[in-house]
Parts: C-alpha cells; structure tokens; sequence
C-alpha cells in the first residue's frame, strides 16, 4: 500500500488549459504539502494544510488552488496553464509532533511530472 | 529561514563509508537539523534528524558539533542505491507550521 499516493503520474498539457493533480494519504497524517520541482531541481513548497485548514500559503500565483476535502486528501487545481508550471509536483504529508519520540517526518509521494506544451 | 551550506556533490566508493558536511552557523537554540535525501526519479525521503546529541537509525548516523554550527551525515558502508542527493534542512520545533526549506543539496555518486 502507497502512502502518498499522487495522480496521475504523468501529464502533458497544452498552454491554457486547466488540471488538476490528486493526492491522498493513508497514513493518518494532519497535515499535508504541496512542493514544486523545477528543471533546475530546487524543492519549494507551495501550500500546506492541517486538518483541511490552509496554514501555509508561499507566493503562488492564484491560478493554483489547493483542495482539501478531507485531511487524507490534497488536490491541486491549475488554471490558465502556463509554460513556466512545467515541474514536478510532491505531494507529502505529516503528523504533527506530539513527543520527543516523533519524527514530524514528511512523507513524500512519488511525484507528478506536469509538462505544459 | 536558517540556512545550510553543502558541497555541490561528492563521490564515493562502494562498500566505503561517506561523511556528507553541512554547515548551519546561523542555526538559533530551537531549530533541528533534519536529513532527507532524494534518489534519482523519487520523492524525497527522511533519512535521520538531531537537536545537539550525536543520533544513529537503521540508515545512517548524524554527528552533530558541539556548537551546532555543523553537522554530518555519515553514511557507514554506501552501496550504489545511496546514490542521490542529500539535503540538509533546518527546522522549528516541529509545529505543524514549520515547513521544510530545501537548498540545493550535495549530490552523493557512488561508484562500483
């Protein structure tokens, strides 16, 4: 069973368009991320969510709306695709810290590779 | 955001241990130093975090100066699956609102 699991895992797009990638986690977490990879391959996050409240909003352009329907689930929205939104996109979540013992590690889905043509 | 500072890359050879520096001299009495490393068309992965005391798991070791102004990752035998870049990332108190700030990372290649 995938911890985070993202679809799809693959998507080529025209300029313009709208999609949307998907994330879920059954792991239990409360929160979750969204973090984008460019060509240069820096991480930077994008949002966060804990119980499917927005706590971090990093300078993203409105056109990406995140979802959160439940806390197991974290969805991307693009509009108005654009070249420069060609990147890998993480997904990942957390479980807030309770004790020295815990980690607070992310765990991170496998990646969706988003190409706008 | 505190920030690291890594080599670019280093290499390795197989079966031989690895000493991955980073070097964090603004780090402030609270943050952690945090290890995720992320293999070749994957998501990143946790690999081991400290606060000031020297930490050992099942994947790696991170020895931590006294200072806290450095830190090292010690990978103890690397095999050519631990080729991947590894990130040194310092974090609040793991409240959930401290997010990770990756950097560039030091790009680890192990040859056979």
């Amino acid at each position: 069973d995938t911890a985070v699991s993202q679809t799809p895992k693959y998507l080529v797009t025209q300029m313009g368009n709208d999609k949307s990638i998907k994330c879920e986690q059954n792991l239990g977490h409360d929160t979750m991320y969204w973090y984008k990879q460019d060509s240069k391959k820096f991480l930077k996050i994008m949002f966060s969510y804990n119980n499917k409240e927005l706590i971090i909003n990093e300078t993203v352009p409105n056109r990406f709306s995140p979802k959160s329907p439940d806390k197991a689930h974290l969805n991307l929205h693009i509009n108005s695709l654009e070249l420069g939104d060609s990147a890998v996109y993480f997904c990942a979540s957390s479980q807030e810290k309770r004790s020295e013992r815990d980690t607070g590690e992310l765990f991170f889905g496998e990646g969706s590779r988003l190409t706008v043509l | 955001d505190a920030k690291t500072t890594q080599p670019n890359s280093m290499e390795s050879n197989e079966e031989e241990p690895v000493h991955l520096p980073c070097n964090h001299s603004t780090i402030s009495g609270t943050d952690y130093i945090h290890w995720y490393r992320q293999l070749p068309s994957q998501g990143p992965e946790y690999v081991i975090h400290g606060l000031t005391s020297n930490v050992n798991n099942r994947m790696a070791s991170l020895a931590i100066a006294e200072d806290r102004k450095s830190s090292t990752l010690i990978l103890h035998r690397a095999t050519l699956r631990d080729a991947a870049v590894y990130y040194c990332i310092l974090r609040g108190d793991m409240e959930y609102g401290n997010k990770l700030v990756f950097g560039a990372g030091t790009i680890l290649r192990v040859k056979s």
